[in-house]
């Protein structure tokens, strides 16, 4: 069955230090993925996607995703957390041209 | 530019009752999901409208829920005979494509 799934509810990271969030998934045939994040009383807002091509990702805010197709995984990853960027992440996957399942959601608390 | 728009942003209602919650997508895009996002939950696909294709209705809960969308653009979600698990975020999001997808703020649904 086709599945996403972030196995941490929550993220703590101290400020300045690099963060990842973690997405794997299990979809047959060649996945289209992406990262969303919502900030609080906010829309959900897109982050960035991988569709083909480079495995490493760039997005907004800095932010980027490697994709690992021998580990079916799609991690967020930031060289150096802000405040800022607190808020919840989903990583969703594509499987067909209208399905996308999204993740249960990664609460990231940055801690200043 | 203008983003997606949802009316209303919070809807009160007894059991029993038929609600209608809209969406007013950007213009242009073709592409236009409904979700359902839960307490502390992902968010659950319901239905998917593409141009002028008949749209994808599978992620749809039960035959209580029925949505349209008209001349291609503003599009209305209809939960009849509300029951209290029906109370959530209701988001409904649009693109030029099912790849990147805006998403408006949402409205909350609560069933008495």
């Amino acid at each position: 069955a086709q599945s996403v799934a972030q196995p941490e509810d929550q993220v703590n990271v101290a400020e300045g230090n690099p963060l990842t969030v973690k997405c794997t998934y299990s979809v047959s045939g060649n996945p289209y993925l992406f990262w969303y994040v919502q900030y609080p009383n906010r829309g959900l807002q897109f982050l960035l996607k991988y569709i083909t091509g480079d495995n490493l990702v760039k997005g907004s805010y800095g932010f980027e995703a490697e994709f690992n197709k021998s580990q079916t995984s799609f991690h967020l990853k930031k060289p150096s957390a802000l405040v800022s960027d607190s808020a919840l992440y989903f990583c969703a996957v594509r499987f067909s041209a209208s399905k996308i399942i999204f993740g249960s959601g990664t609460r990231l608390s940055i801690r200043p | 530019g203008a983003g997606v728009s949802q009316s209303p942003s919070n809807k009160v209602t007894e059991k029993g009752k038929d609600v209608e919650l809209r969406c007013d997508p950007i213009s242009g895009h073709t592409a236009l999901y409904w979700y359902r996002q839960s307490l502390g939950q992902g968010l659950e696909f319901l239905i998917y409208f593409q141009g002028n294709s008949a749209p994808d209705k599978s992620g749809l809960p039960s035959d209580r829920f029925s949505a349209e969308r008209t001349g291609g653009s503003v599009s209305t979600l209809t939960i009849q005979r509300t029951q209290q698990e029906d109370s959530a975020v209701y988001l409904c999001a649009s693109g030029p494509s099912a790849d990147t997808q805006y998403f408006g703020p949402g409205t909350r649904l609560t069933v008495l």
